[in-house]
Order: structure tokens, then C-alpha cells, then sequence
């Protein structure tokens, strides 16, 4: 149980291309989700805490206009990486709570994307 | 925010060693999880570990919360254990559940 399923699990696209990832909870509900970058040989970084229902809460130095995050419903929170350029590539990863509180979170399998 | 330190930063192994990985914690936390990240990037949860001790096959883990450190044991390790290993805490303060994450231990098991 607790599977998180991230899609797609690798984009390569144009500089100025918008870029929408999706991150789902196949077998529970997540009322919070979380999307973390992470550069070559570096660790994770939390980029934003995606709320269903409400507004983003971006973490510091992360442009909330450039990464678009919507989560609409408690197994599906979006991210899109409007007019990317070279330097957006990354590694892109979702994770979901099955509750608020003190429970693992679980992690999809990431989306690589590559900007030319 | 709480800060997680991870030593040691690179680890090299014959095949059949054991190994302790290390983790620290500035601040207590309710939440604290290994991984291993593969090289395809994939992030396969090892341990869910606030406190006390956990076994798991060859692997092991052990969180002494009043004290602010994790343990991760790989016992007689095999070529496929190689990769980067993370570990994960989230502050008792936070409300909304946001880890994170050490720097990693690169390992490197060698036949």
C-alpha cells in the first residue's frame, strides 16, 4: 500500500515550453503533498507544500509564478514549470502523508526533465 | 527549519563488510526515514524510524531521539547496496509535515 505514482518520468523539451508534472496517490487519500528538486549529486530540496484545497506554500527562494502548483483533489497535486529554461533542469519528486501528523511520507519516482 | 548531517560522505566496501551509517539532528523530530536512492533516481523508503530500532534483512536501523541521532546498519553488503543513502527528519515543531533531507552517504560496494 501507500504507492505514490509521479508522471512523466522523463520530459525533454524546448527553452519557453511549460512543463506539467503529475504526482498521485493510488491507494490513499493525501491531504498534504510535497514536491522536492534535486540538481546532480546533491540532496532533495523542498521546493513547495502542496495543500489540497488551498494555496501553496512555497519554501524560500522558490518562485511560486514559475512553479505553478495546483491540488485539486486528496490523490492528485500538479506541477508545472512555466516557460522553462536550461537551468530548470532537474530532478523533479513528489511525495504524499496518508494523514497529517507523524507518518511517513512516500515518494513517487521522480521526473527527470531536460531543457534544451 | 532543523538541520540533518550525514556521515560519512563517501563509503567504499568490499563485498561482505558490514557498515554503520550515520545520521544527526539539530532539533527532536517525529518523523525520521531512510532511503536508498538508486541510480535510476528512484527513492525506495528503508525505514520509518522516530525512535527505537528496526530490522529489515541485512539492514537495520536504530534512532535515539533524546540524543538526536540515527543509525542505519548494512550487514555482510552486497554490490547491489551501492548508491546514495539519505535520511529524513521532520521537526516535532512542524505542523505540516515537510522533511528534510541529509546530503547523503555515497556508497560503493566493490565485488
Amino acid at each position: 500500500g501507500a504507492v505514490v505514482s509521479q508522471h512523466p518520468s522523463r520530459v525533454i523539451c524546448k527553452s519557453g515550453t511549460s512543463v506539467k508534472i503529475e504526482c498521485r496517490s493510488l491507494d490513499f487519500q493525501a491531504t498534504t503533498m510535497f514536491w522536492y528538486r534535486q540538481f546532480p549529486k546533491q540532496s532533495l530540496m523542498l521546493m513547495a507544500t502542496s495543500n489540497e484545497g488551498s494555496k501553496a506554500t512555497y519554501e524560500q527562494g522558490v518562485e511560486k509564478d514559475k512553479f505553478l502548483i495546483n491540488h485539486a483533489s486528496l490523490t492528485l497535486s500538479t506541477l508545472t514549470v512555466t516557460s522553462a529554461h536550461p537551468e530548470d533542469s532537474s530532478f523533479y519528486i513528489c511525495s504524499a502523508s496518508q494523514l497529517t501528523g507523524n507518518q511517513p511520507q512516500h515518494f513517487g519516482d521522480g521526473t527527470r526533465l531536460s531543457i534544451l | 527549519g532543523i538541520q540533518v548531517e550525514q556521515s560519512p560522505p563517501d563509503l567504499i566496501l568490499q563485498e561482505g563488510a558490514n557498515s554503520t551509517l550515520r545520521c544527526n539532528f539539530s532539533d527532536s523530530v517525529n518523523n525520521l526515514q531512510w532511503f536508498h536512492q538508486n541510480p535510476w533516481g528512484q527513492l525506495i523508503n528503508l525505514f520509518y524510524i522516530p525512535s527505537g530500532t528496526k530490522q529489515n534483512g541485512r539492514l537495520s536501523a536504530t534512532t535515539v531521539a533524546t540524543e538526536r541521532y540515527s543509525l542505519l546498519y548494512i550487514s555482510s553488503s552486497q554490490t547491489t547496496d551501492s548508491g546514495v543513502y539519505f535520511c529524513a527528519g521532520r521537526s516535532g515543531g512542524t505542523s505540516y509535515g515537510k522533511l528534510t533531507f541529509g546530503q547523503g552517504t555515497i556508497l560503493t560496494v566493490h565485488p
